[in-house]
């Protein structure tokens, strides 16, 4: 079945610093991809969307690029502020899934000053 | 224009109980999802309705049921409540089926309605 693999947190870093999370991705056919960022005692918030190959979703100063060959949809920032400390979820919507998202276990960023 | 509500936002129930969440999409989308977020499992689909209709389920008990009404608000309900379903539950709504293709899938989720379960 599809599924979403997200690189383990916490991550820590210095504000300024270059921020990667890595994600990746089982789907059959052409799945649309997502981030989602949440906020302490928040819902899920869209952060960018990609939904075909070499697609390149950017929102705020966060890209990332759709990678068939790869299977992947790493989430880059190139100055990260501590205002960016949350948890970040990469999700999949499958071909033909109607209405659901599949979510990898969240990655938690700490921006320290 | 106004994002999705949840009501209510927190709820305290004892073991045996049942509770009605309530969720408004945003105004013209049609498909309303559920998702369960608790910190073992993560997120998990509920299910998903669109025009009144279930389209599509997730692996919950059948103590887990939802319904959609006319004008695209959902509720769901959860009945003989167990500690274990002491959980975060957000709700998402999404055009599905109307505008761009690449917008249709796009969920926009609710402020979630936190329930522990004593």
């Amino acid at each position: 079945g599809n599924s979403v693999t997200q690189m383990e947190g916490p991550v820590t870093l210095s504000e300024e610093a270059f921020l990667t999370i890595n994600c990746t991705y089982t789907a059959t056919g052409y799945p649309s991809l997502f981030w989602y960022v949440q906020y302490p005692g928040e819902g899920l918030q869209l952060l960018l969307k990609a939904t075909k190959a070499d697609d390149k979703g950017s929102n705020k100063g966060f890209e990332a690029t759709y990678r068939k060959e790869t299977t992947s949809f790493h989430l880059e920032k190139g100055s990260v502020q501590v205002s960016d400390s949350a948890v970040y979820f990469c999700a999949l919507h499958g071909s033909g899934n109607t209405g659901k998202l599949i979510f990898g276990q969240g990655t938690t960023l700490q921006v320290k000053p | 224009k106004a994002g999705v509500t949840q009501t209510p936002r927190y709820l305290i129930k004892t073991r045996g109980q049942q509770v009605t969440l309530s969720c408004s999409p945003i105004s013209g989308h049609r498909s309303v999802s559920w998702y369960q977020q608790t910190p073992g499992q993560g997120l998990q689909f509920l299910f998903e309705y669109f025009s009144e209709t279930q389209r599509n389920k997730g692996n919950f008990p059948g103590r887990f049921s939802g319904r959609q009404f006319s004008n695209s608000r959902s509720e769901m309900n959860v009945s003989t409540l167990e500690l274990g379903d002491s959980a975060l539950y957000l709700c998402a709504s999404s055009l599905a089926g109307q505008g761009q293709l690449g917008d249709q899938e796009t969920q926009y989720f609710g402020p979630g309605t936190r329930l522990l379960v004593l």
